[in-house]
């Protein structure tokens, strides 16, 4: 299979530790998103990253929220001391862009967060 | 502030009948308009876009969305429904050119009726 993949698919933590998330785009793509999906809601953008370069993160990303992709490929969700209110799908896309091109995104099936 | 409406919940229609998803949009400038697909415990899969162009897009799996200016709306739509095609349809607008980050509504459950 040659789509976006994210590991893992289900996590389950208490209150208050750290989680990490995966993301692997497709392999040419050179940009890189997170989103945030909450039930009955559609998908909220977090970041993204263009190569390993981060060049934008929305509000919702609290200082306890850290991205990465440090080799320009695979990229990681850090969350530390989460909250109840971090329960969500935490979702993963990934689009080629160049030039003046304007690509859609392919979104991975998603990592569901639920903090207890 | 930039955003996306569905203002219906649910969109029921009659397997064979025409079926239409609403959609409309405010942002500044000219948008990028997307619409994708989400099934049960799979991602988002996507289903067509308008850049620039011609109005009327067509896409995957027979739909087709038509991109209205004046009324700022991009509605979904397909001749004939499937009960295949019973799903969550989101419409999402990338409001600035090179940024495409993508600003998604709230969703619209379609279900098809045998």
């Amino acid at each position: 299979d040659t789509g976006v993949s994210q590991d893992p698919r289900h996590k389950i933590t208490k209150r208050g530790q750290n989680v990490t998330f995966r993301c692997d785009p497709i392999s040419e793509h050179n940009r890189l998103y997170w989103y945030r999906q909450t039930l009955g809601q559609g998908p909220e953008f977090l970041t993204y990253f263009q190569n390993e370069a981060q060049l934008e993160k929305s509000r919702l990303l609290s200082d306890r929220f850290s991205a990465e992709r440090p080799k320009g490929s695979f990229s990681t969700l850090e969350i530390q001391r989460t909250e109840q209110g971090d329960s969500a799908m935490y979702l993963c896309a990934s689009s080629h862009t160049s030039g003046t091109g304007h690509y859609e995104q392919y979104f991975g099936p998603g990592t569901r967060l639920t903090v207890t | 502030a930039q955003s996306v409406a569905q203002p219906e919940d649910q969109v029921n229609v009659a397997e064979g009948n025409p079926l239409t998803v609403k959609c409309t949009y405010s942002v500044s400038g000219n948008p990028y308009l997307f619409w994708y697909v989400q099934y049960p415990n799979r991602g988002l899969q996507f289903l067509l876009k308008y850049i620039t162009g011609d109005n009327l897009v067509k896409g995957s799996y027979g739909f087709e969305a038509e991109f209205n200016k004046s009324q700022t709306s991009f509605h979904l739509k397909k001749p004939s429904a499937l009960v295949s095609d019973s799903a969550l349809y989101f419409c999402a607008v990338s409001p600035l050119y090179n940024t495409d980050k993508l600003i998604f509504g709230t969703g619209t459950r379609l279900q098809v009726f045998p």
